[in-house]
């Protein structure tokens, strides 16, 4: 079983659209994050949710918006998304502290 | 300020040689440090802690806190170690890392 999935993996739009970027983690972890890889594999964290609770937030453009329905679920949403969004999008789970278990990576192209 | 640094973008050695991948940290408090891994095309994982004081695949990574290190140690690479290498500490916040930006660590047979 994946311990921690998301969805799309790959994810190509044009400049100005919004889509959504969803993550699911099956561990019973009270803790996920959202974190953005650029081209030169730098990792930034951009939010972490505590059950359900937003414990941090990144200065990121507000066209990110995280939404966690339940302790198991956070969802990335982009509007009006621009060139410089494309990136990937690495989702992560855990229960006390450090990130432990990532997501798969989801691959955005702004075109 | 909090950072971490990892001074080699990249670091090439051949099969079977010892390999090191280092890490420094500026920090005033006790962190707690960590070692990712990133294979080709696979998720990002947790290779190692410094709390564990455990191997994993051969690893290991001691926290020196004279020298602020905390370098990723093998004596004998092996193929599959080829990967891209993070090191990370958590300092005043448990939840929030402080990333290193990376070392793409590349075996050569």
């Amino acid at each position: 079983d994946t311990a921690v999935s998301q969805t799309p993996k790959y994810l190509v739009t044009q400049m100005g659209n919004d889509k959504s970027i969803k993550c699911e983690q099956n561990l019973g972890h009270d803790t996920m994050y959202w974190y953005k890889q650029d081209s030169k594999k730098f990792l930034k964290i951009m939010f972490s949710y505590n059950n359900k609770e937003l414990i941090i937030n990144e200065t990121v453009p507000n066209r990110f918006s995280p939404k966690s329905p339940d302790k198991a679920h956070l969802n990335l949403h982009i509007n009006s998304l621009e060139l410089g969004d494309s990136a990937v999008y690495f989702c992560a789970s855990s229960q006390t502290g450090a990130p432990a278990f990532f997501g798969q990576g989801t691959r955005l192209t702004v075109v | 300020a909090q950072r971490v640094t990892q001074p080699e973008k990249l670091l090439s050695v051949f099969k079977g040689a010892p390999v090191e991948l280092k890490c420094n940290y500026s920090y005033s408090g006790s962190p707690e440090l960590f070692w990712y891994v990133q294979y080709s095309r696979q998720r990002l994982q947790l290779l190692l802690r410094h709390i564990s004081r455990e191997s994993i695949k051969g690893f290991t990574a001691d926290l020196n806190k004279g020298e602020t290190s905390f370098h990723l140690k093998k004596p004998f690479a092996q193929e599959e170690d080829s990967a891209m290498y993070y090191c990370a500490l958590s300092g005043d916040s448990n939840y929030q890392l402080i990333w290193g930006a990376g070392t793409k660590l590349i075996i050569k047979p």
